[in-house]
């Protein structure tokens, strides 16, 4: 299995430019997660999906971010518009886990460096 | 509600001393506890994890935790550290569908 893929790896824009993150996660596992992680607080649960339906999004930093997951094996993290402050490392994850119970572990992705000038 | 606090953001140790990072919890049902690594500029990845059973837990790379009920402990060790060791290391806590990160401890080994 190639474990969980996202694009791009790298991304550079301009303030008020719409950002699109992707991510692949490994196939038969029916969670998802997506991350931020700064220096200054650390790594941040933004969204979680289960069976591709958002169950907890209130981590979602306020209106400029948007999640999807049309179909088990892909989600995108949408930032309209892109600020500074958004510039941070965004990881998707991805576990197996039955209901409300995650005892499994997460599959981490490379992470999406992103960079809002 | 769940929480995880690791106590030292950073830990400098010599190539062959031991590796001790600490991790505390808190859980109002019996926790599911993990361990992961983060290398420079890729993702976690697990190092072991405690769900029910034994209280000592081994894991990839030479490190072990012992879960203690009594001192909400889930401390990380590895007896003898390696230049490969140094990276960041997170202590994790599972509550319902959230996992719970702590806030990492940087491991710095020293030649």
């Amino acid at each position: 299995d190639a474990g969980v893929i996202q694009s791009p790896r790298h991304e550079v824009t301009e303030m008020g430019q719409e950002v699109t993150l992707r991510c692949k996660p490994i196939s038969g596992h029916n969670s998802l997660f997506w991350y931020r992680q700064t220096m200054m607080r650390g790594l941040e649960l933004l969204i979680y999906f289960n069976n591709n339906v958002p169950i907890d999004d209130s981590g979602m930093p306020e209106d400029r971010f948007s999640a999807k997951m049309p179909n088990a094996s892909f989600s995108t993290l949408k930032i309209q518009p892109s600020e500074p402050r958004d510039s941070a490392v965004y990881f998707c994850a991805s576990s197996f886990g039955t209901g409300t119970k995650q005892h499994n572990e997460q599959f981490f992705g490379p992470g999406t460096r992103l960079t809002v000038l | 509600a769940q929480s995880v606090t690791q106590l030292g953001s950073h830990v400098s140790v010599s190539e062959g001393a031991l590796v001790l990072l600490r991790c505390n919890y808190s859980s109002s049902v019996p926790p599911y506890l993990f361990w992961y690594v983060q290398y420079p500029n890729q993702g976690l990845q697990l190092l072991l994890k405690y769900t029910t059973g034994a209280t000592l837990v081994k894991g990839i790379n030479g490190f072990e935790a012992e879960f203690k009920k009594s001192e909400t402990s889930f401390h990380l060790t590895k007896p003898s550290a390696h230049m490969s060791d140094a990276a960041e290391y997170f202590c994790a806590v599972v509550g319902g569908f959230k996992t719970i990160f702590g806030a990492g401890t940087r491991l710095f080994v020293k030649a």
